[in-house]
């Protein structure tokens, strides 16, 4: 079945320094997006990419769907400690007919003030 | 406050008991969903219902039983659970239409431990 992998697992960073998470599927996906989970809460959801090769903003955080539509990263720069969290990519199993989403494994992020 | 209603926020059972976890939208959705998040598998997808009918299951265990009697409810019916079924269970919803099925609105999560 597809798979959607996230490296890397952890990532400790300071307060200052840029982080990126990286995201690859096993197959084409029609859309990728970006969820964050803080410490004891739920994913929230940050963005969606639909076009090959696509690139949105928003503030720190950068997000680039690839050509091939199979990868996806995510860059902050700057961290500051309210990056805490783990940062999901999550795409949708069309191929299979039903609304499914596959989350990638994650990336946990710590930053230290 | 998501939209997305979770009941109960924590819940701790024997591996006989018997109960449910109930997930309540607001957002006039039509797709909902089903996640366990533990430890060992961050997100894993469980059952997926589209306009009431479910669309997918994940393979789960028939312990884990789920019911959609509309489009705004949705509840996991729990029976003869092991201690391994621990974890976090996340419901979602998203519009669930056409090739654009939306982003995904989390409820705040049922915390269940299996004694």
């Amino acid at each position: 079945g597809q798979q959607v992998m996230q490296i890397p697992q952890y990532q400790h960073v300071q307060e200052g320094e840029d982080f990126t998470t990286y995201c690859n599927s096993s197959t084409t996906l029609s859309n990728i997006q970006w969820y964050k989970q803080r410490p004891g809460g739920h994913p929230v959801f940050l963005i969606q990419l639909v076009k090959s090769g696509e690139v949105k903003k928003q503030k720190r955080l950068t997000f680039q769907f690839g050509e091939a539509k199979k990868n996806s990263s995510l860059h902050i720069t700057a961290t500051q400690t309210t990056d805490v969290g783990t940062y999901f990519c999550a795409g949708p199993d069309l191929y299979s007919g039903t609304y499914k989403y596959i989350f990638g494994t994650g990336t946990r992020l710590k930053v230290l003030a | 406050e998501t939209g997305v209603t979770q009941t109960p926020r924590h819940l701790v059972m024997g591996m006989t008991n018997k109960k449910s976890l109930k997930c309540e939208q607001h957002l006039g959705h039509n797709a909902m969903y089903w996640y366990k998040q533990s430890a060992k598998k961050p997100l894993e997808l469980m059952f997926v219902y589209n306009f009431k009918e479910q669309t997918e299951n994940n393979s789960v265990p028939s312990r884990f039983s789920p019911e959609c009697p509309n489009s705004s409810h949705l509840f996991l019916h729990l029976h003869t659970l092991q201690p391994e079924d621990s974890a976090l269970y996340l419901c979602a919803s998203s519009q669930g239409r056409g090739l654009d099925t939306g982003e995904l609105f989390f409820g705040e999560g049922s915390r269940l431990t299996v004694l």
